[in-house]
């Protein structure tokens, strides 16, 4: 199957800082990503859909201000976490589609952010 | 999209058929039934997806019933590495975002 990497896997940053995730569809292009964010033993939650040369469409709840996407290419999507709080701490999760086709989508390995 | 019943948790035998269920008794005509699954601190992982034929790839088996508001996922031979949440997922085919339940956590057990 098509493959979404993620970067970086795991990473810990101190309280007021902000971080950046990146997902990237290495064989495919994807129009659309999704990010989602997990609790421990809890499942995945839709934070927002992000497209290709325009705003992410963000789910209730989800502050935009906070959460900043941006996917500039058809390869890649950026999460960034402002301002971080130990709050924010969770496993991040891309995902991504291959455009135009309405098959499976595809998942990165997930981020583990730790906000000290 | 539709929802969907898992039990919470099973466990299988090591080597024996796995048999997961979902309930989806609200799904429309046009809402294919997906499984994914996720080990541990890993994305999810597609496993499988159909309509209303039985499908089979090299990973598992799904079974759905002539009305379509239930499914079974079967993983015929399980390993301790199929030990995972497994999610069931109705939805309409597009580039719509997956919704996840609380899936059945399957433990595998030597």
């Amino acid at each position: 199957g098509a493959v979404v990497s993620q970067h970086p896997s795991r990473v810990i940053c101190k309280s007021g800082t902000s971080v950046k995730i990146e997902c990237r569809s290495l064989d495919f292009q994807a129009t659309t990503m999704f990010w989602y964010r997990q609790f421990p033993k809890k499942s995945l939650m839709l934070m927002a859909t992000s497209n290709e040369g325009s705003k992410a469409t963000y789910e209730q709840g989800v502050e935009k201000d906070k959460f900043l996407i941006n996917h500039a290419s058809l390869t890649l999507s950026t999460l960034t976490v402002t301002s971080a709080h130990p709050e924010d701490s969770s496993f991040y999760i891309c995902s991504a589609r291959v455009s135009g086709a309405s098959t499976e989508a595809f998942f990165g390995q997930g981020t583990r952010l730790t906000v000290v | 999209d539709a929802k969907t019943t898992q039990p919470t948790s099973m466990d299988c035998a090591e080597g024996r058929a796995a048999n997961l269920p979902c309930n989806h008794s609200t799904i429309s005509g046009n809402e294919y039934v997906y499984w994914y699954r996720q080990i541990h601190s890993q994305g999810p992982q597609y496993i499988i997806h159909g309509l209303k034929n039985n499908e089979t790839n090299e990973m598992a088996s799904l079974i759905i019933t002539e009305d379509r508001k239930s499914s079974t996922l079967i993983l015929p031979h399980a390993t301790l590495r199929d030990t995972a949440v497994y999610y069931c997922i109705v939805r309409v085919p597009g580039n719509t975002p997956l919704v996840f339940g609380k899936g059945t956590r399957l433990s595998v057990i030597a």
